[in-house]
């Protein structure tokens, strides 16, 4: 059973490029979360999706965008680079769950893309 | 601001020991607050949930507390172990979404 797998592990940019980043999800999870951890800090949520769409999204610019495909797979695209977006991009997966409960999953985190911008 | 914080600097204790972690917020009310344990390069891993009206919650050498009056979580690790080196985070969330508000993390180190 594969948990969480993103591509490419690491990648070098140029300021004012654009990236994309790529995730598949634990097998049976549904809603894919990014996170961006800088070094030495917690990771900050950039958004979720599920169901295609883009449910909640973080305090991050319009240069990050994302999309989620019908297997449940997701892309981050981080437009105009600047110096600041390096960091470590985690993709996070889950199960969404509806209900009277309000338990939430646990994420089930993939190894993450080490972005470097010069 | 919502604000959660770890302890930062680093805590490094003898293996056999307990290792206690604190993780502080404020201006927040989570409906559930999670750990992780990150090592280097790799992506955090989940260990324990424990919800609001829950007061403690076990795991095998695993404890958490969470006191929603303090406002404060307590993680610990019994009889631990130089592979419980790591970096362990506290997140908090509210019901039913996956935005989990993350703390800096501490790192943890056992020594032999």
């Amino acid at each position: 059973d594969a948990g969480v797998t993103q591509s490419p592990t690491h990648l070098i940019k140029t300021r004012g490029q654009q990236v994309t980043l790529r995730c598949s999800p634990k097998s049976g999870h549904d809603t894919v979360s990014w996170y961006q951890q800088a070094l030495g800090q917690g990771p900050q949520f950039i958004f979720q999706y599920y169901e295609e769409e883009e449910r909640q999204r973080g305090n991050f610019p319009d240069r990050f965008s994302g999309h989620q495909f019908p297997n449940y797979s997701s892309e981050l695209n981080v437009n105009a680079l600047l110096l600041g977006d390096s960091a470590l991009y985690l993709c996070a997966s889950s199960f969404f769950r509806t209900g009277i409960s309000s338990y939430n999953s646990p994420l089930h985190f993939g190894n993450g893309t080490r972005l470097t911008v010069t | 601001s919502q604000k959660i914080e770890q302890n930062s600097e680093a805590l490094n204790i003898q293996e056999g020991k307990t290792a206690t972690l604190t993780c502080n917020y404020t201006n927040y009310s989570p409906a559930y607050l999670q750990w992780y344990r990150q090592d280097p390069g790799r992506g955090p891993v989940f260990l324990l949930l424990i919800r609001e009206n829950e007061k403690e919650k076990r795991k095998e050498r695993l404890k958490v507390t969470f006191d929603t009056t303090l406002k404060q979580s307590l993680f610990h690790i019994t009889a631990s172990q130089p592979a419980d080196s790591a970096t362990y985070l506290c997140a908090l969330g509210p019901s039913n979404t996956g935005k989990l508000i993350f703390g800096q993390g501490t790192t943890l180190q056992v020594k032999p």
